[in-house]
């Protein structure tokens, strides 16, 4: 069945560092959509990548889809406080999303 | 509008007992699913809709009843509890069609079956 893998599933960063979270699927995907869940929260849409080889910013949040249309990135420059949570990749197959295992950030004052 | 509501916030039942999680959406997507998050397995896909009166089975559909008779609402059943679904339960709803769309979660409910 349809995998995506994310990584790292943990990442630890003092305020002002940057980070960057890994997306990969076993099969090609139509789109992909990011997703970012604040500790006790619910998931929150951010963005959706349709292209090969697309790339989109929100503010400090850039987001790529690769040419192959297997893989994803998301990178925050100068990470703060209020970036912390998880952060999910969700791949879409014929119907449905498949979510990524995510990344949890916690960003060090 | 609401968005998407879930109710109970919390449950906790004893192995065996069944229950409905309730879940609506005022915004007239055709699409709603169920999603379970535990700790390291990210959101599996539990049951889905594309409408009302069609449903179809996720990723970990085992224990698990859904029915759409509206628009509106998608509940999900557990009829006899274990353990093993001790978990987040979040429902989810988009508009449906296309290449994809935003997807809107609930608040979730939170299970524990002791």
């Amino acid at each position: 069945g349809q995998q995506v893998m994310q990584i790292p599933q943990y990442q630890h960063v003092q305020e002002g560092e940057d980070f960057t979270t890994y997306c990969n699927s076993s099969t090609t995907l139509s789109n992909i959509q990011w997703y970012k869940q604040r500790p006790g929260g619910h998931p929150v849409f951010l963005i959706q990548l349709v292209k090969s080889g697309e790339v989109k910013k929100q503010k400090r949040l850039t987001f790529q889809f690769g040419e192959a249309k297997k893989n994803s990135s998301l990178h925050i420059t100068a990470t703060q406080t209020t970036d912390v949570g998880t952060y999910f990749c969700a791949g879409k197959g014929a119907n449905n999303l498949f979510f990524g295992t995510g990344t949890r950030l916690t960003v060090i004052p | 509008n609401a968005g998407v509501t879930q109710t109970p916030k919390f449950q906790v039942l004893k192995t065996g007992q069944s229950m409905t999680l309730q879940c609506a959406q005022d915004m007239n997507h055709e699409y709603m699913s169920w999603y379970r998050q535990d700790p390291g397995m990210g959101l599996r896909l539990i049951h889905y809709s594309v409408g009302a009166g069609i449903t179809d089975q996720g990723e970990v559909p085992n224990g698990y009843n859904v029915s759409r008779s509206t628009t509106e609402d998608f509940p999900l059943r557990l009829l006899s509890a274990a353990p093993s679904q001790t978990s987040v339960y979040f429902c989810a709803s988009r508009l449906g069609g296309g290449v994809g769309e935003t997807q809107y979660f609930g608040p979730g409910t939170r299970l524990l079956v002791l």
